[in-house]
């Protein structure tokens, strides 16, 4: 039982380039969200999902975008990449806690 | 609109001391309260929650939190601090459901031998 995985840990992007992070759970877990992480502002919601086919928008999620075509993946997609998403983004699904995968950490130069 | 509050943006403790790590909250309706911690280079990991029932939670590696409804307060305490508690502390609330969470800013806990 793997948990929350995430692919790639690290990932240097030129700006206006384009990446796919990924993310799997085998946990069977319908809830899954993306956040990202900046010093001083804690977690921040960009998208999430309550089930495959669905998905909505969270506090952050302009820049990003998201598709859910199965329960276990939940792939966040960096069209144009801009200095401003440098961060630790974290995937996590919820079944009354939420489980966090270990991150990866985006730098966009 | 629900909100989370976190202070302290450092707490230091001497290993032995009790620590309180103070989060308050702001939400429509019932509360659903959780306290996360944060390693150097990992994901968080769940210590506890507050759903209904007991005020007093008691969670992972000692852990406890008083859920305060006229104070509007969740803080995170332990009786006894070791210097491996040294992480990154992070109160969140719901008001729905436990699904989307509102996460503090975080709290650095430090604790000096």
């Amino acid at each position: 039982n793997a948990g929350v995985t995430q692919t790639p840990k690290f990932q240097v992007l030129k700006t206006g380039q384009s990446m796919t992070l990924q993310c799997a759970q085998d946990m069977n877990h319908e809830y899954m969200s993306w956040y990202r992480q900046d010093p001083g502002m804690g977690l921040r919601l960009i998208h999430y999902s309550v089930g495959a086919g669905i998905t909505d928008q969270g506090e952050v999620p302009n820049g990003y975008n998201v598709s859910r075509s199965t329960t276990e993946d939940f792939p966040l997609r960096l069209l144009s990449a801009a200095p401003s998403q440098t961060s630790v983004y974290f995937c996590a699904t919820t079944q009354g806690e939420q489980y966090f995968g270990p991150g990866t950490r985006l730098t966009v130069t | 609109a629900q909100s989370v509050a976190q202070p302290e943006d450092q707490v230091n403790v001497a290993e032995g001391n009790p620590l309180t790590v103070k989060c308050t909250y702001s939400v429509s309706g019932n509360p659903y309260l959780f306290w996360y911690v944060q390693y150097p280079n990992r994901g968080l990991q769940f210590l506890l929650k507050y759903i209904t029932g007991d005020n007093l939670v008691k969670g992972s590696y000692g852990f406890e939190a008083e859920f305060n409804k006229s104070q509007t307060s969740f803080h995170l305490k332990k009786p006894s601090a070791l210097v491996s508690d040294s992480a990154l502390y992070f109160c969140a609330v719901s008001s729905y459901n436990t699904d989307k969470l509102i996460f503090g800013t975080g709290t650095r806990l430090q604790v000096f031998p």
